[in-house]
Order: structure tokens, then sequence, then C-alpha cells
């Protein structure tokens, strides 16, 4: 079974601070994909990264950065110089097989973050 | 369509009537999935498309609930003899299929948003 853990369910930070978002998972696959999401006020979520289970380098994307690490099973997201639009739900996702022919994706309960101005 | 696109957007109906959700899923995009969002939870699996087939209806709550995929495309999820607690916002997503790794990335629409009243 998969299991994606957000143990932040609130962040507030005042606005340029940096912030870092954590994500523990646990899945018995040994090929598996991780995934990040933000979900604003309106409701859509939107997708902000993939990252397979062999490819463990960090991404930059301008002030988005992601911390892969498999000897902790984590994959953090910090927010630099975090603006007021960066305010939402985020929630991190984990994709591997779950049976039945099925390749689910498993989310963590979100964390929300307010940027304060 | 250049996204996943769902319908009706919002929908109130009393308790007992049925309900009917749409969603028109990335065009040639095979796999398909519907997922519930309740207020203040994380994202819920309710069922899987490959094609026109559902090897995985794991995530259906009762058989109140049930889906269908026609021509490989639209699905359309029906709640039977709704309830208050299924109040909540319905999500569709798509993605290319299931083995390559530019399939598994999984792309939302904007959700139905049922009201039970």
């Amino acid at each position: 079974a998969q299991k994606v853990t957000q143990a932040q369910t609130e962040i507030s930070v005042v606005e340029k601070e940096d912030v870092t978002l954590d994500c523990v998972y646990e899945t018995r696959d040994t090929t598996y994909y991780l995934f990040w999401y933000k979900q604003p006020p309106s409701g859509e979520l939107v997708f902000l990264i993939r990252r397979n289970s062999f490819d463990e380098q960090n991404e930059i994307s301008g002030r988005y950065s992601w911390n892969f690490q498999k000897s902790t099973s984590s994959f953090n997201f910090t927010i630099t110089a975090s603006q007021v639009v960066d305010s939402a739900v985020y929630f991190c996702a984990l994709r591997a097989y779950s049976g039945a022919g099925s390749y689910q994706l498993t989310f963590g309960k979100g964390t929300k973050l307010s940027v304060i101005p | 369509g250049a996204g996943v696109s769902q319908s009706p957007s919002n929908k109130v109906t009393e308790k007992g009537k049925d309900v009917e959700l749409r969603c028109d899923p990335i065009s040639g995009h095979t796999a398909l999935y519907w997922y519930r969002q309740s207020l203040g939870q994380g994202l819920e699996f309710l069922i899987y498309f490959q094609g026109n087939s559902a090897p995985d209806k794991s995530g259906l709550p009762s058989d109140r609930f049930s889906a269908e995929r026609t021509g490989g495309s639209v699905s359309t999820l029906t709640i039977q003899r709704t309830q208050q607690e299924d109040s909540a916002v319905y999500l569709c997503a798509s993605s290319l299929g299931q083995g390559t790794p530019s399939g598994n990335t999984i792309y939302f629409g904007e959700g139905s948003w049922l009201t039970v009243v």
C-alpha cells in the first residue's frame, strides 16, 4: 500500500521569507513517481513537478526547488522569497502500482500555505 | 480539448435525487480517474479507467456510486439517491497511459462542486 504524509497542516510566512513544505512517502515499489500539486483558492489542482524514483537530482525552477532523498523517503518542496500569490494548498502525491492494473495517485492531506504581505 | 473539462461546475440537489457528473479528458489520454475532495479533507480516489474498462473501482464508497466511460473518452459519474455526506468536489483527471514516463503525469479538471441539501 502507498502512503503520503504531509505533517504540516498549515504554515504562515511573511512575504519574501523562504518556506519548506515537507513530504514523506511509503511504498514497496522500486519504480514510482512523486508529484507536487498546487491548489489555489479557485480550486483547480495545478501540476508543479514530477520526479521518478531513479532520479535523485534536486531541481530548481525559478523560486521553486525540490529535494528528493530516497534514503529518508522524502520529497520536500521549498519556495524562495515567497509571494502572496503562492498562498494555496500544496499536495504531495505518489504514483505507484496499486493493484488491479491501476497506478492511482495517492495524495497527502495537503499543507495550507498563507503568505502574509 | 486543451485541458480536462468537467460539467456541471456547480450542482445543488435535494437529498434522495440522482446526479450525473460529466468529464471530458484531454484528447488522446487513455487513462481517466475520478477523485473526491470533501471540505477540509484530502483527495480520495474513487475509480480508474483505462480505455472503457474500469480495472480499479476500489474507491467507490457505496453501490450508490457508479461510473462509465464510452468511446475511450467521455466519462460520467452517477450518484443515486444522494445523501448529505456526498457533498464534495468531484475531480476528474486524465493521463496518457501507464507505461511511459510522460504518461505518468495526471492532469486535473476544475471539479464539479456538489451540494446535497
